[in-house]
């Protein structure tokens, strides 16, 4: 079966540092996207790992292991601006079918 | 690029009426995908296209639901005979030819549905 879990909702402070984690179970998998979505809006891409490591790129990181089949999604220095969901998707193999979770919705207090 | 486009943006019916969306794809994006989200959900895949040709159609997708892309630029999401529980957001998304692996998708507004 396909399976993503990410917790539901998550709180920070502005100016601090959150970690969004997901965990999968997938028949396949060839890459691991995150995006983020504002309430409202269409999602936006934030990164792709494919192979175990980080991948840093600005204010965001993601990490990747996929003998755990485990990331995160680390952002840095926040901003009220990103307060919004972060979606954590599978890419199987074989195709180019994406299998998103139900996302994690951050509030960032002041 | 004037990013991906759906129409209409809502749309409200009542139950048992037949309903069309219409997503056009970034120029030159050969790659495009349907989703359908609900309150709270994370995307949840319905059928993609590479070019004009379906590749995959989600097994949850019933015989009501058909798109099409027929000539490999706009596609069509057509919703027969609707159902409360069709209700939800329906995201279009493309991808541009020669992404390869990464194949990172950008989406369009959506086209949120409310049947009556």
């Amino acid at each position: 079966g396909q399976n993503i879990d990410q917790p539901t909702e998550m709180t920070a402070t502005e100016g601090a540092i959150v970690q969004i984690n997901c965990t999968y179970q997938t028949s396949g998998f060839n890459g691991l996207f995150w995006y983020q979505q504002h309430a409202g809006e269409a999602p936006t891409f934030l990164s792709y790992n494919v192979l175990d490591g980080l991948e840093e790129k600005g204010r965001f990181s993601s990490f990747l292991s996929r003998s755990k089949g485990y990331s995160y999604l680390l952002l840095k220095e926040l901003q009220m601006k990103d307060s919004a969901s972060y979606l954590c998707a599978v890419r199987d193999t074989g195709g180019f079918k994406t299998i998103f979770g139900a996302g994690t919705r951050l509030f960032v207090k002041a | 690029d004037t990013g991906v486009s759906q129409n209409p943006r809502h749309k409200i019916t009542k139950r048992g009426q037949n309903v069309t969306f219409r997503c056009d794809p970034i120029s030159e994006h050969n790659r495009l995908y349907w989703y359908r989200q609900t309150l709270g959900q994370g995307p949840e895949f319905l059928t993609y296209f590479q070019n004009e040709a379906q590749l995959e159609k989600s097994r949850l997708l019933s015989d009501r639901f058909s798109a099409e892309r027929p000539k490999g630029s706009f596609s069509t999401l057509e919703i027969q005979r609707t159902e409360q529980g069709d209700s939800a957001m329906y995201l279009c998304a493309s991808t541009p030819k020669g992404a390869g692996v990464t194949d990172t998708q950008y989406f369009g507004p959506g086209t949120r549905l409310t049947v009556l």
